[in-house]
């Protein structure tokens, strides 16, 4: 079945310093590659997206860049902030049209000042 | 404003009892799904929806029901609550594939 293999946490990092989140997935067919950002306390949101291959999703200064031959899809920023701690879910659709997705356990950030 | 709202936020059950968590989005997606969330395993798939009287099993589907009447409501039913279904619940919507979903705020059951 479909899986994600994400980078295990938690990160630390002091702010300002660069960050990657590795993410490496399996999966039926052509999926669409997804980042979930969840704050303390709240829901997932949609941080940013890829649905083809070599397309780079970004928001909110993260970046990450759909690679297929790799089956990867890292999640980077080139400056991190105390605001950005948070977990972070990487998640392939379950195939090409599928709306199912399958999510990594999810790395945790800390940034401190 | 509009998203997925989910009802209640926090629950306390006793073993045995049933309740309703309830689920609402005002977005007219069809799609929608019921996810559980415990440390160190990430989100799983209970069971989900394509549309208005339209269900299927996720990957954790025992002890939970769900019915789609409407386009708007997805409520997740525990039938005979367990501890082992204390966990995170989470609601989430999309209106179709490659769009991603919108979430929840999600529902703390505490099964004792």
């Amino acid at each position: 079945g479909d899986s994600v293999t994400q980078m295990e946490g938690p990160v630390t990092l002091s702010e300002e310093a660069f960050l990657t989140i590795n993410c490496t997935y399996t999966a039926t067919g052509y999926p669409s590659l997804f980042w979930y950002v969840q704050y303390p306390g709240e829901g997932l949101q949609l941080l940013l997206k890829a649905t083809k291959a070599d397309d780079k999703g970004s928001n909110k200064g993260f970046e990450a860049t759909y690679r297929k031959e790799t089956t990867s899809f890292h999640l980077e920023k080139g400056s991190v902030q105390v605001s950005d701690s948070a977990v972070y879910f990487c998640a392939p659709s379950s195939g090409a049209g599928s709306y199912q997705l399958t999510f990594g356990k999810g790395t945790k950030l800390s940034v401190i000042p | 404003n509009a998203g997925v709202t989910q009802t209640p936020k926090f629950q306390v059950l006793k073993t045995g009892q049933s309740m309703t968590l309830q689920c609402a989005q005002d977005m007219n997606h069809e799609y929608m799904s019921w996810y559980r969330q415990d440390p160190g395993m990430g989100l799983r798939l209970i069971h989900y929806s394509v549309g208005a009287g339209i269900t299927d099993q996720g990957e954790v589907p025992n002890g939970y029901n769900v019915s789609r009447s409407t386009t708007e409501d997805f409520p997740l039913r525990l039938l005979s609550a367990a501890p082992s279904q204390t966990s995170v619940y989470f609601c989430a919507s999309t209106p179709g594939s490659g769009l991603g979903y919108t979430f929840g705020s999600g529902t703390r059951l505490t099964v004792v």
